[in-house]
């Protein structure tokens, strides 16, 4: 159980264009989702909490207008790079809670973003 | 607050033991441990909810003291799969999970 799935698992893009990333929860409803970002041999990085039905809480200094962030349901979270440049170009990780009472975080697979 | 996780690199041979270390300038109240491979996403190992709680997960076991806000994860008898990063994370005030910079954690034959 408590499986979480990405979509795509890496994408090549050209400076200026737009990028959707899906999250899913495969056989939980997740209320809660989290995007995080990785650069090389660093941590993960908190970008936003997305909360199923509201508007997305975003971390200082993650713009809210680049990194659209959509919880459509209680299975899925979407991030949307807008206007990506190569500087956007990371590895995006989200994760789900799985069920109430816990704050154990399961991961997706990870996107690999690559910008032109 | 990021927690500060010791040694930031570790090397072992097959068999031998490691203990990866997480503290906390802030109070603790659940510290939460994962493995990363490279280029893929994390992989929970175990939670730790209580003070001086103990647990483990095949020859990995942890312990958390609530008292001196820090964790550690021991690896026991390491094998070759146990190549990775290690993260602990903690949990802050707004319910977000905040990872530490991460220990690797190499193993030769």
């Amino acid at each position: 159980g408590a499986v979480v799935s990405q979509h795509p698992s890496w994408v090549i893009c050209k400076s200026g264009t737009s990028v959707k990333i899906e999250c899913r929860s495969l056989d939980f409803q997740a209320t809660t989702m989290f995007w995080y970002r990785q650069f090389p041999k660093q941590s993960l990085m908190l970008m936003a909490t997305s909360n199923e039905g509201s508007k997305a809480t975003y971390e200082q200094g993650v713009e809210k207008d680049k990194f659209l962030i959509n919880h459509a349901s209680l299975t899925l979270s979407t991030l949307t790079v807008t206007s990506a440049h190569p500087e956007d170009s990371s590895f995006y990780i989200c994760s789900a809670v799985a069920g109430a009472g816990t704050d154990t975080q399961y991961f997706g697979p990870g996107t690999r973003l690559t910008v032109l | 607050q990021q927690p500060v996780q010791s040694p930031q690199a570790v090397i072992l041979r097959e068999g031998e033991d490691a203990v990866i270390n997480c503290s906390s300038s802030k109070a603790l109240y659940s510290v939460h441990w994962y493995r990363q491979k490279h280029g893929e996403a994390p992989v929970f190992l175990m939670i730790l909810l209580k003070g001086g709680e103990q647990k483990g997960h095949e020859k990995i076991s942890a312990s958390f003291n609530e008292k001196k806000q820090q964790s550690s994860l021991y690896l026991t008898a390491s094998q070759l799969s146990y190549s990775g990063t290690y993260f602990c994370g903690t949990i802050s005030g707004t319910g977000k999970l905040i990872f530490g910079q991460g220990t690797t954690l190499q193993v030769k034959p």
